[in-house]
């Protein structure tokens, strides 16, 4: 049974740029959040996929746009990095909209120089 | 801000002690639940509590809720090495159409050998 996969593992970017970070559910979930984690805090949930829409978001800005696949799969988009941007992300996958159990991916790291 | 506070910010103990850490909240919950972080990678889900009820257990994990104090707290017993980690309470709170979960910034545990 197949856990929830992220990539990349890490990347490297630069100011201004911009980046997409790729997040395969587990096996029979239909609901994908995501989460900044910066250095020594608890992560913070930018926004939920399901029925390939945005159910709800966080305090995050209009940089931070997403995607849901009808394989439910999920992209996150960041435009215009910016160095506060450097933390973990970290996918979650829970099922049928309000999951209650959450199982999360490795994250990727992301670091903005 | 963040709904759950967890105390102390970091905890050292000994090889077979117990280890006790506490998260607080400042509104109503569903639930409240305990995730574990080793190194900075993905969140493992630990046990679920439900605003109805007061103590949970699961093999080592022991964790109360006191809902009119705001207040759970996790309790590892016989700690090992590997339970060496970051330990978040996260609260789950459903209003009419979504559901939010929310995490306290942790307690980070170092299991001395």
């Amino acid at each position: 049974d197949a856990g929830v996969t992220q990539s990349p593992t890490h990347l490297i970017k630069t100011r201004g740029q911009q980046v997409t970070l790729r997040c395969s559910p587990k096996s029979g979930h239909d609901t994908v959040s995501w989460y900044q984690q910066a250095l020594g805090q608890g992560p913070q949930f930018i926004f939920q996929y399901y029925e390939e829409e945005e159910r709800q978001r966080g305090n995050f800005p209009d940089r931070f746009s997403g995607h849901q696949f009808p394989n439910y799969s999920s992209e996150l988009n960041v435009n215009a990095l910016l160095l506060g941007d450097s933390a973990l992300y970290l996918c979650a996958s829970s099922l049928g909209g309000f999951g209650e159990t959450q199982y999360f991916g490795p994250g990727t790291r992301l670091l903005v120089l | 801000s963040q709904q759950g506070e967890e105390d102390p910010q970091a905890l050292s103990i000994q090889e077979g002690e117990n280890a006790t850490m506490n998260c607080s909240y400042k509104t109503s919950i569903n639930n409240l639940q305990w995730y574990r972080q080793n190194s900075g990678r993905g969140l493992v889900h630990l046990i679920l509590i439900r605003s109805n009820e007061r103590e949970k257990h699961s093999g080592r994990l022991r964790v109360t809720l006191d809902t009119s104090k705001k207040s759970s707290s996790l309790l590892i017993t016989a700690s090992r090495a590997a339970d060496t980690a970051s330990y978040f309470c996260a609260t789950y709170q459903i209003f009419s159409n979504d559901y939010k979960l929310s995490f306290g910034a942790g307690t980070t545990v170092t299991v001395r050998a």
